[in-house]
């Protein structure tokens, strides 16, 4: 099982449309969860931090499920400059300390 | 407040070649990261500065290497470039050496070997 994983996609969902993804991870003792958000050709920006409770920013939800491994995020009334691709990062505080990107769910809104 | 700059912003070298790409962090960040995200692959980790030491690298091979200077700028290096090591290389920097900090990413060096 990779150590991340993600639908690369991509969604097309017309805009206004409430849609999710999910991104597995297989250390159960990662620590801290991010999306980021990817435009083409650009750098990654961070859209959210996980928490353990569910947090939510305006249109966007972002939860973790411990039990099954897996982060999700949510977003309500999409809008056109929500396309974009999104990358889900998870930060494993073992010996490695690693930090790993997953490949990115590309989402196009439609008009 | 100015964000991560990285330069430059793209560069051409052919096999063999070596090749050095600079970072500056936000001010008041003491990490950097380098990663590099090549077609298809995804953000891959390379390496992590803290306080000027290495905290961690990723599976690359020795001829990718660093360093980060008393001000908190990073090198990276690579030598004897191979074709596969056209991507994009980006830097990222965070407050301290806890990886749960958020990171701030630069614009990327979009490096191409011939």
């Amino acid at each position: 099982r990779k150590e991340v994983e993600q639908d690369p996609g991509p969604f097309n969902v017309p805009e206004g449309a409430t849609v999710a993804f999910n991104c597995t991870y297989s250390n159960s003792a990662s620590q801290s969860f991010f999306w980021y958000r990817q435009d083409c050709r650009k750098e990654p920006k961070l859209l959210m931090s996980v928490y353990s409770s569910g947090n939510e920013d305006g249109r966007f939800t972002a939860q973790l499920n411990r039990a099954s491994q897996y982060i999700s995020l949510l977003i309500r009334d999409s809008k056109l400059s929500d396309s974009a691709t999104y990358l889900c990062v998870v930060n494993n505080l073992n010996r490695d300390d690693k930090i790993i990107f997953g490949k990115g769910t590309r989402l196009h809104i439609l008009p | 407040e100015a964000g991560v700059t990285q330069s430059p912003t793209h560069l051409i070298k052919t096999r063999g070649q070596q090749v050095t790409l600079r970072c500056s962090p936000i001010s008041g960040h003491t990490s950097v990261y380098w990663y590099q995200q090549a077609l298809g692959l995804g953000l891959q980790f390379l390496l992590w500065y803290d306080e000027g030491e290495e905290r961690n690298r990723g599976n690359f091979p020795p001829r990718f290497s660093g360093r980060q200077f008393p001000n908190y700028s990073s090198e990276l290096n690579v030598n004897a470039l191979e074709l596969e090591d056209s991507a994009l290389y980006l830097c990222a920097s965070s407050l301290g050496q806890i990886t749960t900090d958020t990171q701030y990413f630069g614009p990327g060096t979009r490096l191409t070997v011939l």
